[in-house]
């Protein structure tokens, strides 16, 4: 069974960082391309960053370009998300999503929580 | 970047019938459209790829139909399942992979 999990969630100040992780199984993770998209408390769906399967190739939304590194570890099967300075706005359930190639996503972890506050 | 507009925001339907869900983008998608179910609580579920191609174990009581800019989510005869917010997302121009606001489908 293809799945996603999880980790790394939790409450942060203004500023500061969390480090995401997402544990893949059931497929061959290095074949495919990763994101990371979030969902505010009560709002919709924003695409964050995505890698390639290699890991060589990463994209960022401009909403946190600067501030997020995606990477990822093909020999352990999981995605990381690091994130830095780290603001309200920020407050959302992260859930790392697959993708065939560069396009829909076709399998999403449960997702994490971040929440930032003073 | 690509604006996704869903529309309406809410739909309230009644149980076996029928619900039809717009998604209109900013400019042209060719068929690069997905379309995804959440139900409170959980990730999305991809329902729909290529604009019209319903996804591995998706019942075909859920289609889709459009190209260009215009794009429909039609849900056939309506079940209690089914009640959950649809979101639309592009990705023929990227980066960024863009969705829609989402509408959410309540029993009416």
């Amino acid at each position: 069974e293809v799945q996603l999990l999880e980790s790394g969630g939790g409450l942060v100040q203004p500023g500061g960082s969390l480090r995401l992780s997402c544990a893949a199984s059931g497929f061959t993770f290095s074949s495919y391309a990763m994101n990371w998209v979030r969902q505010a408390p009560g709002k919709g769906l924003e695409w964050v960053s995505a890698i390639s399967g290699s890991g060589g190739t990463t994209y960022y939304a401009d909403s946190v370009k600067g501030r997020f590194t995606l990477s990822r570890d093909n020999s352990k099967n999981t995605l990381y998300l690091q994130m830095n300075s780290l603001r309200a706005e920020d407050t959302a359930v992260y859930s790392c999503a697959k993708s065939p190639y560069w396009d829909y996503m076709d399998v999403w972890g449960k997702g994490t929580t971040v929440t930032v506050s003073s | 970047e690509i604006v996704m507009t869903q529309s309406p925001a809410t739909l309230s339907v009644s149980p076996g019938e029928r619900a039809t869900l717009s998604c209109r983008a900013s400019q042209s998608v060719s068929s690069h459209l997905a379309w995804y179910q959440q139900k409170p609580g959980q990730p999305p579920r991809l329902l729909i790829y290529g604009a019209s191609t319903r996804a591995t174990g998706i019942p075909a009581r859920f289609s889709g139909s459009g190209s260009g800019t215009e794009f429909t989510l039609t849900i056939s005869s309506l079940q209690s399942e089914d009640f959950a917010v649809y979101y639309c997302q592009q990705y023929n121009n990227w980066p960024p992979w863009t969705f829609g606001q989402g509408t959410k489908v309540e029993i009416k």
